[in-house]
């Protein structure tokens, strides 16, 4: 069974990088999609991104300038870097696995629990 | 970018009932790409369904799935007790993919 776990800090300074690691046990991060989600209190669930685990990434053009998701096969994981974060950057943080077809759609089948970040001074 | 809006809001029913959740896409959902997640609270999104009917694995068969273009449906055909929480419809025929805001299914 694969399993997710998302990993960083809970309380980021507003303007720094946010950074969150998400570690996949149970099965190979090589030749799957991996995506970051999040959900700020109140609000619908947003798409941040996905990485292939050769490199390549799709980001949600809303963020896209302030977002690199890179992955790490030989330490099974996969991160995320949101720059100039702001108030409006909290959120529950998940990541998940993409089921992915090849004409660039996609679900997700498995999900992290999910990581509060909070952005305050 | 596509919109999804889910009705209503909140469905109170007790259990037994048969629960129906709507998901209005703003624009037709190529390929009925669409799938529906159920949340409890301080819990991950379940995926229930994708392709808009197909269960996923381990999904009981109470939990269904129709529509396309840009009316889908969840129907849950006799609520369980642990079928109550909070369900999202996701879209992902176009970039970048979107959420609705969610149903919650709560005891009456």
């Amino acid at each position: 069974q694969v399993q997710l776990q998302e990993s960083g800090p809970g309380l980021v300074k507003p303007s720094v990088t946010l950074s969150l690691t998400c570690t996949v046990s149970g099965g190979s991060i090589s030749r799957y999609y991996w995506s970051w989600i999040r959900q700020p209190p109140g609000k619908r669930l947003e798409w941040i991104g996905y990485v292939y685990y050769s490199g390549s990434t799709n980001y949600n053009p809303s963020l896209q300038s302030r977002v690199t998701i890179s992955v790490d096969t030989s330490k099974n994981q996969f991160s995320l870097k949101l720059s100039s974060v702001t108030a409006a950057d909290t959120a529950v943080y998940y990541c998940a696995r993409v089921h992915y077809y090849y004409d660039g759609s996609g679900y997700f089948d498995y999900w992290g629990q999910g990581t509060l970040v909070t952005v305050s001074s | 970018e596509i919109v999804l809006t889910q009705s209503p809001g909140t469905l109170s029913l007790s259990p037994g009932e048969r629960a129906t959740l709507s998901c209005r896409a703003s624009q037709t959902v190529s390929s009925s790409s669409l799938a529906w997640y159920q949340q409890k609270p301080g819990q991950a999104p379940r995926l229930l369904i994708y392709g808009a009917s197909s269960r996923a694995t381990g999904i009981p068969d109470r939990f269904s799935g129709s529509g396309s273009g840009t009316d889908f449906t969840l129907t849950i055909s006799r609520l369980e007790p642990e079928d109550f929480a909070v369900y999202y419809c996701q879209q992902y025929g176009s970039s970048p993919w979107t959420f609705g805001q969610g149903t919650k299914v709560e005891i009456k």
